[in-house]
């Protein structure tokens, strides 16, 4: 059993569409942190949300934490193919200091 | 800054052969964490280090796989003996002594066992 279940696990889009991932738990995390890894790389950090109900936003991307911050969703506006690559949410639970649980990832392809 | 090196980046092996990961993480970060992915799933930590002691290892299948890290700074992992279900890619990660553990990613070795 996963502790954190992504959906979809893979979703290919049109660019200039939007698209929403989700990240799901039933336990408590003290902060969450989203990353894309692109093929043949490690996963890159996008941002890291700590407070429930916390919204942040990088560029396109908008990142929101759940109010009981047991879940997160990662949102893009208008896609583009450089936007393709596999999504990570990754969790710290609470009282877990340093230890980071991965959820089960998103592969998003973006095409013209 | 110079981001997280390891080596070597692609290895095919043998079953029942041994193979070793090098990594180098980021100057000055404390944690340093080893990571199996299978292809298209995401990392599962295998080790995590705190300077040059282990905080966590829970997951490493420690009849085949063992790691350190010695002089808080670089690391290897080994396996020995390799089995088909190790194919997978290795990552290495490290991360500052901070609230958040924002973790920092090399390019990983994508091990084939054939």
């Amino acid at each position: 059993t996963q502790l954190l279940e992504q959906s979809p696990q893979f979703l290919s889009i049109q660019e200039g569409e939007n698209l929403t991932v989700y990240c799901n738990s039933s336990s408590v995390f003290s902060s969450l942190q989203w990353y894309r890894q692109e093929p043949g790389e490690g996963p890159v950090l996008l941002v890291t949300v700590v407070t429930g109900g916390e919204v942040k936003k990088l560029k396109r991307l908008t990142f929101q934490f759940g109010d009981a911050r047991k879940d997160s969703s990662l949102h893009i506006t208008a896609a583009q193919p450089g936007d393709t690559g596999l999504y990570l949410c990754a969790g710290m639970l609470t009282g877990t200091a340093s230890k980071l649980t991965f959820g089960t990832g998103t592969r998003l392809q973006v095409t013209l | 800054e110079a981001g997280v090196a390891q080596s070597p980046r692609y290895k095919i092996i043998e079953k029942r052969q041994s193979v070793a990961f090098w990594c180098n993480p980021i100057s000055g970060h404390a944690t340093l964490y080893w990571y199996q992915q299978i292809l298209g799933q995401g990392p599962k930590l295998l080790i995590q280090f705190q300077n040059n002691g282990v905080v966590d290892d829970s997951q490493l299948p420690k009849d085949r796989f063992s790691a350190e890290r010695l002089k808080g700074v670089d690391s290897t992992l080994k396996i020995q003996p390799a089995k088909l279900e190790d194919s997978a890619v290795y990552l290495c990660a490290s991360s500052r002594w901070d609230r958040f553990y924002e973790q920092y990613f090399g390019p990983g070795t994508r091990l084939t066992v054939t």
